[in-house]
């Protein structure tokens, strides 16, 4: 089973800073299988990015998803006040068929 | 518009019973695979289960396996989750979610909308 770690933990920036996440997985695997989604407090999560660098429908481009093998990267270009959340990175494996999140970073806006 | 509505979170004692459901609208619901994902309290998210649009393959997480049973009901638009000898550890939001195809092997096995959750407490 593959175990994605996610960094840092908590991030906190200004409104129109870069925002960088990690996600790091225990091995590699394709790109076509990582997703990222965005969870505000007391709302279910949203997708965000998936295939790694494809952004969802009505996803704005300031999300922006990139990396390979078995190191992917979630970039916020300009944070807004409305993207403080948590971010999942998550991945689907096939043999057998299982679906892994990473355990978060918290994006705090100051 | 999707809209996914879960229904019957309760309170339910350990080794109990409970089924959720997951009304679904706004999309032809034959047409795309589903899952359950929970999220225990001030925790992450844990994939449970996925059925495909047909309901003829079914996968679970280890965790419960023969405990849980996945179901839909194409000409009703409902997915359900049978839950059986609950455990304090399935204390959790359920979150109902649409993937983006059929069946796993068509690929982009992603939760492209999510329900708003039904909470589920085991507790004695």
């Amino acid at each position: 089973e593959i175990v994605l770690t996610q960094s840092p933990g908590t991030l906190s920036l200004s409104p129109g800073e870069r925002a960088t996440l990690s996600c790091r997985a225990s091995q590699s695997f394709s790109t076509s299988q990582l997703a990222w989604y965005q969870q505000k407090p007391g709302q279910a999560p949203r997708l965000l990015i998936y295939g790694a660098s494809s952004r969802a429908t009505g996803i704005p481009d300031r999300f922006s998803g990139s990396g390979s093998g078995t190191d992917f990267t979630l970039t916020i270009s300009r944070l807004e006040p409305e993207d403080s959340a948590v971010y999942y990175c998550q991945q689907y494996g096939t043999s057998p068929p299982t679906w892994t999140f990473g355990q978060g970073t918290k994006v705090e806006i100051k | 518009e999707v809209q996914l509505l879960e229904s019957g979170g309760d309170l339910v004692k350990p080794g109990g019973s409970l089924r959720l459901s997951c009304a679904a609208s706004g999309f032809t619901f034959s047409n795309y695979a589903m899952s359950w994902v929970r999220q225990a309290p001030g925790k992450g998210l844990e994939w449970v289960s996925f059925i495909s649009g047909s309901g003829g393959t079914t996968y679970y997480a280890d965790s419960v396996k023969g405990r849980f049973t996945i179901s839909r009901d194409n000409s009703k638009n409902t997915l359900s989750l049978q839950m059986n000898s609950l455990r304090a550890e399935d204390t959790a939001v359920y979150y109902c979610a649409k993937l983006m195809k059929k069946d796993f092997w068509y690929g982009y096995n992603y939760f492209e909308s999510w329900g708003q959750g039904a909470l589920v407490t085991v507790s004695s």
